[in-house]
């Protein structure tokens, strides 16, 4: 059973660094691209960039670049989101997807597997 | 960067009505790589319908998907009670970007 699970939830003061995590399981970790996506509260979803961690080749989206870093250690089928400063703005619920759906023998970049969310605070 | 409009924001329906959401893209989605995704309180999206108008496994045939180029529908046949929730659309052409999302609440 493909899963990816997140990190927990954290509280952090403005300034602070931070990085959260992404383990996915039930499949070949170096095969699938995987994105991060941005829920701030009560609001929609934002695709943030993704990493293909067999190289850890990232893209971002414009609205993300060098405002957060991606990264993924391969050997222990993980990935990464990081900030070096936390912003007020940056309180949201930030999901992992895998990208790539396979269905009829070709594969689809969308996600069908989801983390649960990790949920981040920041507060002085 | 591909913006995706969606509409409407609400959708006030009852139960076994017929519901048809909108996603309209700023520039043409190349190979109708545009897909739907449904979320509910508290939980991650859930994927429904990739490249345009294919359903994904283990989605019921009430949900259909059609469209190309700039324009995009989805519809829901008949509403059953659990798909009241927000649906998003998001192109996968060029980069990944979603819509704002349009809420479909029980009238």
């Amino acid at each position: 059973e493909v899963q990816l699970v997140q990190s927990g939830a954290e509280v952090k003061k403005p300034g602070e660094s931070l990085r959260i995590s992404c383990k996915g399981s039930g499949y070949s970790f170096t095969s699938y691209w995987i994105s991060w996506v941005r829920q701030m509260p009560g609001k929609g979803l934002e695709w943030m960039g993704r990493i293909d961690p067999s190289d850890s080749y990232t893209k971002y989206s414009p609205s993300f670049q060098g405002h957060v870093t991606i990264s993924a250690d391969k050997s222990i089928s993980t990935a990464y989101l990081q900030w070096s400063s936390l912003k007020a703005s940056d309180i949201a619920m930030y999901y992992c997807a895998r990208e790539g759906y396979c269905s009829g023998g070709s594969c689809y970049l969308v996600s069908q597997h989801w983390g649960q969310g990790t949920l981040v605070t920041v507060s002085s | 960067e591909i913006v995706l409009t969606q509409s409407p924001g609400t959708l006030s329906l009852s139960p076994g009505e017929r519901a048809t959401l909108s996603c309209r893209a700023s520039q043409s989605v190349s190979s109708s790589y545009l897909a739907w995704y449904q979320q509910k309180p508290g939980q991650a999206p859930r994927l429904l319908i990739y490249d345009a108008s294919s359903r994904a496994t283990g989605i019921p045939d009430r949900f259909s998907g059609s469209g190309s180029g700039t324009d995009f529908t989805l519809t829901i046949s008949r509403l059953e009670p659990e798909d009241f929730a927000v649906y998003y659309c998001q192109q996968y052409g060029s980069s990944q970007t979603f819509g704002q999302g349009t809420k479909v609440e029980i009238k």
